[in-house]
């Protein structure tokens, strides 16, 4: 079975600030890990996903994420945070094969960015 | 090209009634998941088809819940009779198959509904 845990429901940052996101999944086999963003009153899009390869993968809007085995963690930063950041974010896992292939999620995180 | 499309937007219903919500997927994507999210709850998986067949549908809550996907094209969720615990966001998502392995799934924006 996965599981990701997601520390939080609500994270505060002002304009410019580093952003930090936190993410750490469970995962009998290697996983396929997402970001996604919901912002308001809209449906969830996808920020950035590690399947193979390099580690640190950038996605959109300047996101980036460190998948690290050892950590079991797949992180989310912004180096400096825009008042569109303001959403609901939500880390999740799947394995992409056949019917292994539906998303887990986590609880979400709300971000608010203060001018 | 479009996206993943879900009718309607809002449904509110009173308990005992009948809704039907619907699905478009990304045309030829063979996937097309239903996920729900309850006020404050993660997001959960409901069910997968692949094509017109289901795949997965360990998510699904109970009997009230009926889904379909009629020549492997758009998708209905029908929820009947509807409770209220049943109020939440109903998403939908669609992916392709290559290889046997699936692509990213691209979501709709939900259709949130009410039973009251």
């Amino acid at each position: 079975a996965q599981s990701v845990t997601q520390l939080g429901s609500h994270v505060s940052v002002s304009e410019g600030a580093l952003v930090l996101l936190r993410c750490n999944y469970s995962s009998s086999v290697p996983p396929y890990l997402f970001w996604y963003v919901q912002y308001p009153n809209q449906g969830l899009q996808l920020l950035l996903k590690y399947t193979t390869g390099a580690t640190l993968v950038k996605g959109i809007n300047g996101f980036e994420a460190e998948f690290k085995k050892s950590e079991t963690s797949f992180h989310l930063t912004k180096p400096s945070a825009h008042m569109s950041d303001a959403a609901e974010y939500f880390c999740a896992v799947t394995m992409l094969t056949g019917a292994n292939s539906k998303l887990t999620f986590g609880k979400g995180i709300t971000l608010s960015v203060r001018p | 090209e479009a996206g993943v499309t879900q009718f309607p937007s809002h449904s509110v219903i009173e308990k005992g009634q009948t809704v039907t919500l619907r699905c478009d997927p990304i045309s030829g994507h063979d996937n097309l998941y239903w996920y729900r999210r309850v006020m404050g709850k993660e997001i959960k998986f409901l069910l997968h088809f692949v094509k017109e067949s289901k795949q997965d549908e360990s998510g699904m809550p109970n009997n009230r819940f009926l889904a379909e996907r009629t020549g492997g094209t758009y998708s209905t969720l029908k929820v009947q009779p509807a409770e209220l615990e049943d109020s939440g966001v109903y998403f939908c998502a669609s992916s392709q198959v290559i290889w046997g392995f699936s692509t990213e799934a691209f979501f709709g924006q939900g259709t949130r509904l009410t039973v009251v």
